[in-house]
């Protein structure tokens, strides 16, 4: 069955470290997308990405950073200037119109 | 901007009807509706583009008024499947019509429902 897959499920990470989210999808998507989402604020676009090679900063970009160099591939490192990084994460695809969501990652930064 | 969801919270008993509504300050171009277990990923329920389109989904139905700005989703008699977050997803409109796709979600209404 096509669909996205978010890796790892829960990440623990050290304050002040770099960490990298994966988002796989075979749904040959073209859009990619990820959220953060936080308890009552609802889920709030980090980056997304039209077409390989391509992407664009979404509402909360700062402290984080994204590739996207195969179709398939949507990676998002969380950086260590970002200040409140503990929150789950969200990847999505889109096809016409319509967005297909991943499981999410919990990050904890400890 | 974020659309602006309300209520925050429903709690229902079983076969009871909730409105849940959905506004914005900009024009828009399409309104998505999205379910979301706790701990899971937000599950797609339906999408309305403008021309004040209104769509069913079983017993869950939308309506989107492109003038006014807003969106409501109607869940008639409520089953427990429905308790979960639900999210509204705003479409901006571009010069042209044309949409980017990027979608900016509510904050999310809680739904609980009770035996």
């Amino acid at each position: 069955d096509g669909g996205i897959t978010q890796s790892p499920k829960y990440l623990f990470r050290k304050e002040g470290q770099n960490v990298t989210l994966s988002c796989e999808q075979n749904l040959n998507h073209d859009a990619m997308y990820w959220y953060r989402q936080d308890p009552g604020q609802g889920l709030r676009l980090i980056y997304y990405s039209q077409i390989v090679n391509d992407f664009q900063k979404g509402d909360i970009a700062e402290g984080y950073s994204v590739s996207r160099e195969k179709k398939e591939s949507f990676p998002l490192t969380v950086t260590s200037a970002q200040k409140n990084p503990t929150a789950f994460y969200l990847c999505a695809s889109r096809r016409q119109g319509r967005y297909t969501f991943g499981s999410g990652t919990r990050l904890t930064v400890v | 901007q974020q659309p602006v969801q309300s209520p925050q919270a429903v709690i229902l008993r079983e076969g009871e009807d909730a409105v849940i509504n959905c506004s914005s300050s900009k024009a828009l171009y399409s309104v998505h509706w999205y379910r979301q277990k706790h701990g899971e990923a937000p599950v797609f329920l339906m999408i309305l583009l403008k021309g004040g389109e209104q769509k069913g989904h079983e017993k869950i139905s939308a309506s989107f008024n492109e003038k006014k700005q807003q969106s409501s989703l109607y869940l008639t008699a409520s089953q427990l499947s429905y308790s979960g977050t639900y999210f509204c997803g705003f479409q901006d409109t571009l010069a042209g019509g044309t949409s980017y796709g990027k979608l900016t979600f509510g904050q999310g209404t809680i739904l609980t429902v009770h035996p």
